[in-house]
């Protein structure tokens, strides 16, 4: 696709239920990064995808959060048992070249009640 | 230290105002440099690029001070539209490190 797509947009779920959040990232880009952003604060780095490497995943909080990418191209983040301190946005980033940036998709907004 | 960091402001300026941020990073060693702009509940969106050289886009100038290790975004006659979240943002290492952000408010 042209952008980054990020499903579902919005997403509402009880505590202790496991959630699952995808990313497609533009086509042909190898690096894929996972981000959350709660309200007002900035963005806190998740994870990290270079093409075939080990994902760099320093920034997963704890072990509820995993995340894969299948193919080199679609991933997806995996909340087990949510708690409501893991309510915010969860944004999903692709690029090429570290000397173009990166474009991110719209997010999933998570709330966890 | 944080590897890139950001007076968050909020730096409130009026209609016609010349405004500065800037942003240091921690890692000589750094690559890449960008300016981000992020509305309200939406995704960071890029700006420009830094390039050694310094870079204009418009109202818009970016400057990189590799000694001093600092990357500078200037706009001058600030719009309302203006009126957003600015991130610099540093690759190092194949990573890419965000400042927490700059909150611009441009008055009418």
């Amino acid at each position: 696709g042209a952008g980054v797509s990020q499903s579902p947009s919005n997403k509402v779920t009880e505590k202790g239920k496991d959630v699952e959040l995808r990313c497609d990232p533009i086509s042909g880009h190898t690096a894929l990064y996972w981000y959350r952003q709660s309200l007002g604060q900035g963005l806190e780095f998740l994870i990290y995808f270079q093409g075939n490497s080990a994902p760099d995943k320093s920034g997963l909080p704890s072990d509820r959060f995993s995340a894969e990418r299948t193919g080199g191209s679609v991933s997806t983040l995996t909340i087990q048992r949510t708690q409501q301190e893991d309510s915010a946005v969860y944004l999903c980033a692709s690029s090429l070249l570290r000397s173009e940036g990166y474009t991110f998709g719209s997010g999933t907004r998570l709330t966890v009640v | 230290r944080k590897e890139v960091e950001q007076d968050p402001g909020p730096f409130n300026v009026p209609e016609g105002a010349t405004v500065a941020f800037n942003c240091t990073y921690s890692n000589s060693a750094s690559q890449s440099f960008f300016w981000y702009r992020q509305d309200c509940r939406k995704e960071p969106k890029l700006l420009m690029s830094v390039y050694s050289s310094g870079n204009e886009d418009g109202r818009f100038t970016a400057q990189l001070n590799r000694a001093s290790q600092y990357i500078s975004l200037l706009i001058r006659d600030s719009k309302l539209s203006d009126s957003a979240t600015y991130l610099c943002v540093v690759n190092m290492i194949n990573q890419f490190y965000f400042g927490t952000g700059t909150s611009l408010t441009v008055i009418p």
